[in-house]
């Protein structure tokens, strides 16, 4: 099975304080995704990624950075945390290469993440 | 740009009784539908997709979606609804090969006995 591990479930924060959500992929997939979950806003694309330390914007990246040094591994950045950014957080992976019909993304558990 | 559109926050429905829950879009290009169910607490998991072909798409637990170029609409639909379908679920649309992907707002499905 496909596995996406993000590595806390829920995380409290101070404000100005750096955070760092980590995320990682068992299935040798080129593109990964962080996602801000909101009630009544869906899912919001924050950034991805199709490549070892190739990343571009999505649709609200203000306040966030990533990297990805790795193929499996992709973090989310948030350089000083503010409590508008109190939310859930999901990663995903997908595969970039090979037959459309399977292109799909696998999602981890998410992470919710408090800013007081 | 692309765009979806869920236009029921919330539906209740009685176990045993049939399912629709709508999706509208717009999109440029030949769209690449999905719908993702989250369980309270999970990530969010495939039900099923459309690429071309078959405009009646079957997913999994007894899901099926119709797409209708038409009326630019991919409804999900079950024809008898279980408990364990208490849930949230969301429509996608985008691009070939999963890049920017759109989500819809969700729409929470409630299963009363």
């Amino acid at each position: 099975d496909v596995k996406v591990t993000q590595s806390s479930r829920y995380l409290v924060k101070r404000t100005g304080e750096k955070v760092f959500l980590e995320c990682v992929q068992d299935m040798d997939h080129e593109n990964m995704f962080w996602y801000r979950q909101d009630p009544g806003l869906g899912l919001r694309l924050i950034y991805f990624s199709y490549d070892v330390k190739m990343k571009e914007k999505g649709d609200i990246p203000e306040g966030y950075s990533v990297s990805r040094e790795k193929k499996e591994r992709f973090s989310l950045i948030l350089e000083s945390a503010s409590t508008n950014q109190t939310s859930m957080y999901l990663c995903a992976s997908s595969q970039s290469t090979g037959e459309v019909m399977n292109t799909e993304a696998f999602f981890g558990q998410g992470t919710r993440l408090t800013v007081v | 740009a692309q765009s979806v559109t869920q236009p029921d926050i919330h539906i209740t429905v009685s176990e045993g009784a049939s399912l629709e829950l709508r999706c509208n879009y717009s999109y440029g290009a030949t769209p690449y539908l999905f719908w993702y169910v989250q369980s309270p607490g999970q990530g969010l998991q495939l039900l099923l997709k459309y690429f071309s072909g078959d405009t009646l798409v079957q997913g999994i637990k007894g899901f099926e979606a119709e797409f209708k170029r038409s009326q630019s609409s991919f409804n999900l639909r079950k024809p008898s609804v279980h408990w364990s379908d208490a849930a949230e679920y969301f429509c996608a649309v985008g691009p070939r090969g999963y890049q920017k992907v759109t989500f819809g707002t969700g729409t929470k499905l409630q299963v009363i006995p």
